[in-house]
């Protein structure tokens, strides 16, 4: 069972805009940044957002990152079907000296 | 361009041994933290293991230590992960990663290789 807990499933329309919480601690994204990656089925995972909120080369303003104490969340603006993906935070835990993954959240483009 | 690609995954009984390889191109390689992270079958991704460019700083995730061990030849810009006393619990697809963070690793996961299975079945 990870330390960084998210909602199993999400969904929503197309053009509507979806957000993910990332649950986690003190030792974690309490002090530590956080890190989301996108996992397409059949694919390698993708980085999407670092630092908390920084996007890389190439990813689309629709995908938007923040942190709040001991939350992290990511925001999808303007689902488009192919958002369809898994999506897991993750962050350096301190108390484990480690490297954790979130639970994964499943979006749904309905 | 940057590319990672994985071997050596295949079906191994309980108890058994595997090395796996991670062959990169593209980057200046010993620059670089990389690391391991895999997946069983339908489930969530778990990382394993960083080790610095220089070799010299290893991590490892609890469930692993003692039984897997990470090392890098930077002469031939490749990572390995050597898996030893295998489960049915190691069954999955292992992936290596480049850390684009630099030190401390932050996890800042770049780029991936395609990955390789591992099947730990009697």
């Amino acid at each position: 069972q990870s330390v960084l807990t998210q909602p199993p499933s999400a969904s929503g329309a197309p053009g509507q805009r979806v957000t993910i919480s990332c649950s986690g601690s003190s030792s974690n994204i309490g002090s530590n940044i956080v890190n989301w990656f996108q996992q397409s089925p059949r694919s390698a995972p993708k980085l999407l957002i670092y630092s908390n909120s920084q996007r890389p080369s190439g990813v689309l303003a629709r995908f938007s990152g923040s942190k709040s104490g001991t939350s992290a969340f990511l925001a999808i603006s303007g689902l488009r079907s192919e958002d369809e993906a898994d999506y897991y935070c993750a962050a350096w835990d301190d108390s484990l000296s480690g490297y954790v993954f979130g639970t994964g959240t499943k979006v749904t483009v309905l | 361009q940057v590319q990672l690609v994985e071997s050596g995954g295949h079906s191994v009984k309980p108890g058994g041994s595997l090395r796996l390889s991670c062959a990169t191109s593209g980057f200046t390689f010993s620059d670089y933290y990389m690391s391991w992270v895999r997946q069983a079958p339908g489930k969530g991704l778990e990382w394993l293991s960083f080790i610095s460019g220089s070799g010299t700083t290893i991590y490892y995730a609890d469930s692993v230590r003692g039984r897997f061990t990470i090392s890098r030849d930077n002469a031939k810009s490749s990572l390995f992960l050597q898996l030893s006393s295998l489960t049915t619990e190691d069954t999955g697809v292992y992936y290596c990663a480049r850390d684009q963070s630099g030190i401390p690793p932050r996890g800042e996961f770049d780029y991936w290789g395609q990955g390789t299975l591992v099947t730990v079945s009697s």
